[in-house]
């Protein structure tokens, strides 16, 4: 069964500091995988996607992340965080059970970000 | 500019109502999808729709069941609130593998 697991619920960081959310996924096939964003009192927002295309994904507001199959993860990264990015942040994989493309989700990340 | 909307952002039901949470997309997608979202839990699916009349259920589908009458529009039923019901749903359509996009949510309390 495909599963998603994000290392640590919790990650704070200071305004010009990198962001790092560690994603980590299993499958028995080769995976779409995505990450999105949700700002308090929102609906998810997609930040970027894997869909067996370049490894090194670019998505908004300065978010990339990397797949790398051999470590089965697909980490986002961003360079600098600015306070905007406070937010919690899901990264998910197609359900390949399912024909109607659902995705699983892990449980998510809060991103605190201090000035 | 791609839609989806919910028709409420907060709900307060009694134990026992029957609820119904409506979804509508305007983008022409055949998937549609409903999901709870916990605190700690992440998103789990409920219920997803790949054409009208057509549904399929998802991880946690107990308590819930669903109606698809029109391509745009994806309700979700609670038969008898419980108040382990007491949640955030949302709603999703995509089409084929593409992107799931997503309305704002609502949050439902169950007293």
């Amino acid at each position: 069964a495909q599963s998603v697991t994000q290392l640590g619920s919790h990650v704070s960081v200071s305004e010009g500091a990198l962001v790092l959310l560690r994603c980590n996924y299993s499958s028995s096939v080769p995976p779409y995988l995505f990450w999105y964003v949700q700002y308090p009192n929102q609906g998810l927002q997609l930040l970027l996607k894997y869909t067996s295309a370049a490894t090194l994904v670019k998505g908004i507001n300065g978010f990339e992340a990397e797949f790398k199959k051999s470590e089965t993860s697909f980490h986002l990264t961003k360079p600098s965080a600015h306070m905007r990015d406070a937010a919690e942040y899901f990264c998910a994989v197609s359900d390949s059970r399912q024909a109607g493309t659902a995705l699983i989700f892990g449980k998510g990340t809060t991103l605190s970000v201090s000035s | 500019d791609v839609k989806v909307t919910q028709s409420s952002r907060y709900l307060v039901k009694r134990t026992g109502e029957k609820v119904f949470l409506e979804c509508v997309q305007d983008m022409d997608h055949e998937n549609m999808f409903w999901y709870r979202q916990d605190p700690g839990l992440g998103l789990r699916l409920i219920y997803f729709s790949y054409d009208v009349k057509m549904k399929e259920k998802g991880d946690i589908p107990e308590g819930y069941s669903v109606s698809r009458e029109k391509k745009e529009r994806f309700s979700l039923i609670l038969e008898s609130a419980s108040t382990n019901q007491t949640s955030m749903y949302l709603c999703a359509s995509n089409r084929g593998w593409e992107t799931q996009y997503f309305g704002p949510g609502t949050r439902l309390l169950v007293l």
